[in-house]
């Protein structure tokens, strides 16, 4: 089975332009997560989405968007580009768990790597 | 909040050593703990995961975990290190029914021959 792919790899951009990263979740995964990993950091979760609906958002100002779609891919947007916005930006996907059970667990993608200049 | 602390940002070790990598917790109720390995340039890839039960998990490639409660860790061990090894590794904790993920700011192992 395949596992999550995002698009594009890389990406340079310049200040104050706009972005769109994709990502497609494990076939039979509803739920999609996304992290932004600063160099030297480890990731922070920046949104969740389950069936559509956004589940959950991190510490993230509004210029960071996102949404999926009904066949369970997800797109990241990045309004008004920052310097401090360059990061690999990864997508995981899961299958959620009945009420009450354990957390899920997450499968990630390679993401992509975002530069800003 | 739920924090991770990994208090050792680089560890060096010899190929065929023991290894042991660090992670104490912070988080209010059952903590769910996961520890991933990230080789560079490359996505999280799960080495294992504790939910409940038996404290001593078993993992991908050779790794294990304990979580000791009482300590608030759960600490990746390996008993003889490749070369392959080489990479960061990553603590996280999540919570019960979700899938938000906190991570540690990740341990880069070195592998000397």
């Amino acid at each position: 089975d395949a596992g999550v792919t995002q698009s594009p790899t890389h990406l340079i951009k310049t200040r104050g332009q706009h972005v769109t990263l994709r990502c497609s979740p494990i076939s039979g995964h509803k739920s999609v997560s996304w992290y932004q990993q600063v160099l030297g950091q480890g990731p922070q979760f920046i949104f969740q989405y389950y069936e559509k609906e956004e589940r959950g958002r991190g510490n993230f100002p509004d210029r960071f968007s996102a949404r999926q779609f009904p066949n369970y891919s997800s797109e990241l947007n990045v309004n008004a580009l920052l310097l401090g916005d360059s990061a690999l930006y990864l997508c995981a996907s899961s299958s959620p768990v009945a009420s009450g059970g354990a957390a899920e667990t997450q499968y990630f993608g390679p993401g992509t790597r975002l530069l800003v200049l | 909040a739920q924090s991770v602390t990994q208090p050792d940002i680089h560890i060096t070790v010899s190929e065929g050593a023991s290894l042991e990598l660090r992670c104490n917790y912070s988080y209010g109720a059952t903590p769910y703990l996961f520890w991933y390995v990230q080789s560079p340039g490359q996505g999280l890839q799960l080495l294992l995961k504790y939910f409940s039960g038996d404290t001593l998990v078993q993992g991908i490639k050779g790794f294990e975990a304990e979580f000791k409660r009482s300590q608030s860790s759960f600490n990746l061990r390996k008993p003889s290190v490749h070369w392959s090894d080489a990479a960061e590794y990553f603590c996280a904790v999540g919570a019960r029914g979700y899938s938000t993920l906190t991570f540690g700011k990740g341990t880069m192992l070195l592998v000397s021959p």
